[in-house]
């Protein structure tokens, strides 16, 4: 059974630039979460997407955006990066009865 | 917003016990956690507990819940050099988890 799987592994972008960063789900989950793990930091809640649609969001300005398709899978888009957008994105999945499972992550570096 | 806040060090020697401590301000917190993280890994979940209960024991881990003063601590048994990682204290309110900035634990021999 695969877990949360995430991709891609690395990503190199420019100021300005926009970014989609891809999530799996864990086989029988439904929901997804993305969190933002700056270095140093514990990581951030981005947003929580349930039956394609957003269920609860963080304190993240709206360049950050996302979509959950039919399958569950989930996309991150970010849009006009700034430096400070550099970061671990983690991907989480979960039902409705189980904790959040993490994937490994993207690291974006933003130049 | 919630504040999850941990020490951010611990050294331990090898074979002894290792205790890690967590306060949090949200009293509405439904399920608290525990995640590891190695080097450039994603987190994984250790252990969790829910809020109405005090103790839970899982193998070497053993996880006390303190509600009236909001205060979570993930002791592990017989620390092994395998342990040595980032470890997050996360709490649930509504869908999402807040977590403290890690508690850096290295294991010393």
């Amino acid at each position: 059974d695969a877990g949360v799987t995430q991709s891609p592994t690395h990503l190199i972008k420019t100021r300005g630039q926009q970014v989609t960063l891809r999530c799996s789900p864990k086989s029988g989950h439904d929901t997804v979460s993305w969190y933002q793990q700056a270095l140093g930091q514990g990581p951030q809640f981005i947003f929580q997407y349930y039956e394609e649609e957003e269920r609860q969001r963080g304190n993240f300005p709206d360049r950050f955006s996302g979509h959950q398709f039919p399958n569950y899978s989930s996309e991150l888009n970010v849009n006009a990066l700034l430096l400070g957008d550099s970061a671990l994105y983690l991907c989480a999945s979960s039902s409705q009865t189980s904790a959040q499972y993490f994937g490994p992550g993207t690291r974006l570096l933003v130049l | 917003g919630e504040d999850v806040e941990q020490s951010l060090f611990l050294s331990v020697r090898e074979g002894d016990s290792s205790v890690i401590n967590c306060t949090y301000t949200d009293s509405s917190s439904t399920y608290l956690y525990w995640y590891k993280q190695e080097p450039g890994a994603g987190l994984q979940l250790l252990t969790y507990i829910f809020s109405n209960m005090d103790m839970k024991q899982d193998q070497r881990l053993t996880v006390l819940l303190n509600k009236k003063d909001k205060h979570l601590s993930l002791r592990i048994a017989d620390t092994q050099t395998g342990d040595s990682a980032i470890y997050f204290c996360a709490v649930r309110s509504d869908y999402k988890l807040s977590f403290g900035a890690g508690t850096t634990v290295t294991v010393r021999a």
